[in-house]
């Protein structure tokens, strides 16, 4: 069955040190995968998707196949990254898409 | 440009009520979806749509009904509200295979 891990729902860092949110995922076909983040009182937006191998607002994400994983990293966390971060997969040319847990992810100063 | 507009944004139903949420976007995509979000569990695709007059059924479909007569609406119909659909909802649109989902702002549905 497709699944969605995010083995961490609550992950807290400090300003400027390094930031790995972890997803993993159980598929039989070609995943699609992406990373979506609601900021507090926002909605749900895009924030990186694998196909498209890019860095926004300096966090990057690699598919790993062998490991069956899409990481989420930036290598200096900053205040306003603080944020509720989903990964997704997609199951479906219709975009359906399968969510994991969630991750909290809270940067101190 | 609005992007999805879902209403109401909360709602407080009795168990046997019925409702209709509501979805509507602007920006002429084909795929339109329904999701619910409840604590520990992520969001859970309820229904789809890949077009006008084609739907079909998400993870979670029970409980739910869905239509799509144009474009731009998809609304969602509780048929008889039960406790256990107490949620978040979040509808979202997509241009096409592979884009990025635009999500409403979400649907607080409270059934005492």
């Amino acid at each position: 069955a497709q699944r969605v891990t995010q083995p961490e729902k609550l992950l807290s860092v400090f300003k400027g040190a390094p930031v790995e949110l972890k997803c993993n995922y159980s598929y039989s076909g070609s995943p699609e995968l992406f990373w979506y983040v609601q900021y507090s009182r926002q909605r749900l937006q895009l924030l990186l998707r694998h196909i498209s191998r890019e860095s926004i607002k300096g966090f990057t994400a690699d598919l790993n196949k062998g490991e069956t994983s899409f990481h989420l990293k930036k290598p200096f966390a900053q205040e306003e990254d603080s944020a509720m971060y989903y990964c997704a997969l997609n199951i479906g040319g219709a975009q359906k898409l399968v969510f994991g847990q969630g991750t909290r992810l809270t940067i101190n100063p | 440009n609005a992007g999805v507009t879902q209403t109401p944004k909360f709602q407080v139903l009795k168990t046997g009520q019925s409702m209709t949420l509501q979805c509507a976007q602007d920006m002429n995509h084909e795929y339109m979806s329904w999701y619910r979000q409840d604590p520990g569990m992520g969001l859970r695709l309820i229904h789809y749509s890949v077009g006008a007059g084609i739907t079909d059924q998400g993870e979670v479909p029970n409980g739910y009904n869905v239509s799509r007569s144009t474009t731009e609406d998809f609304p969602l119909r509780l048929l008889s509200a039960a406790p256990s659909q107490t949620s978040v909802y979040f509808c979202a649109s997509t241009r096409g295979q592979g884009g990025a989902a635009f999500f409403g702002q979400g649907t607080r549905l409270t059934v005492v």
